[in-house]
């Protein structure tokens, strides 16, 4: 069954650190794989995705992604977080019509300044 | 170019009503899916429509319906709300469920609250 898997529900990072966001799935066909960001009272924006090729993905906002087939894996990072940065983090699957699209939990990102 | 709109903002039922949500979508976008986001949880897909027709549903019931009008509006529909359909609803358009890995642009979302 498709699913998406993000183990971590809250993280607290200082402003200035190194940001990972994790996130697992499981989908049986041919798939995209997308992260998505939402402030308070918005919609979500897409911060990058990922279908074929090279298998780091660069994004908006200085965010960047890494898929690894092996693990099943789609880990978002950033070098130096900002504290316009905090905001739910998503992670999602999707087919080609992106009419199954399968969205975590979420990761509600903290930054101390 | 106007985004994804939603009306109304925030929308109070009672259990037992029905209520009809809004979208309009981004212009020469002719896809939109919705989206029920529980508190604290993931967007779920409800269903999407592409050009006037259905492509596709969720896990919802069928008193969750919508529909596409000829300039790719759509408007989303519960009948009999229950307690547990209080959640955000997200509207998203993208440019055509023809092309794979068209983005989707979502809007504000509506806020339904069912008491």
């Amino acid at each position: 069954a498709q699913s998406v898997t993000q183990p971590d529900i809250h993280i607290t990072v200082s402003e200035g650190a190194s940001l990972e966001l994790r996130c697992n799935y499981s989908y049986g066909a041919t798939h995209y794989l997308f992260w998505y960001v939402q402030s308070p009272g918005q919609g979500l924006q897409l911060l990058l995705k990922y279908f074929s090729g090279d298998t780091l993905v660069q994004g908006i906002k200085g965010f960047e992604a890494e898929f690894k087939r092996s693990q099943s894996s789609f880990n978002l990072r950033k070098p130096s977080v900002h504290w316009s940065d905090a905001a739910e983090y998503f992670c999602a699957v999707g087919g080609y019509n992106n009419n199954d699209m399968r969205f975590g939990a979420g990761t509600r990102l903290t930054v101390k300044p | 170019e106007t985004g994804v709109t939603q009306s109304p903002t925030h929308l109070i039922k009672t259990r037992g009503q029905q209520v009809t949500l809004r979208c309009s979508s981004q212009s020469g976008h002719n896809t939109v899916s919705w989206y029920q986001q529980a508190l604290g949880q993931g967007p779920q897909f409800i269903f999407q429509y592409y050009r006037e027709e259905e492509n596709g549903r969720g896990n919802f019931p069928p008193r969750f319906s919508g529909l596409q009008f000829p300039n790719y509006s759509s408007e989303l529909n519960v009948n009999a709300l229950e307690l547990d359909d209080s959640a955000l609803y997200l509207c998203a358009s993208s440019l055509s469920a023809g092309t794979s890995g068209n983005e989707q642009f979502f809007g504000p979302g509506t806020r339904l609250t069912v008491l």
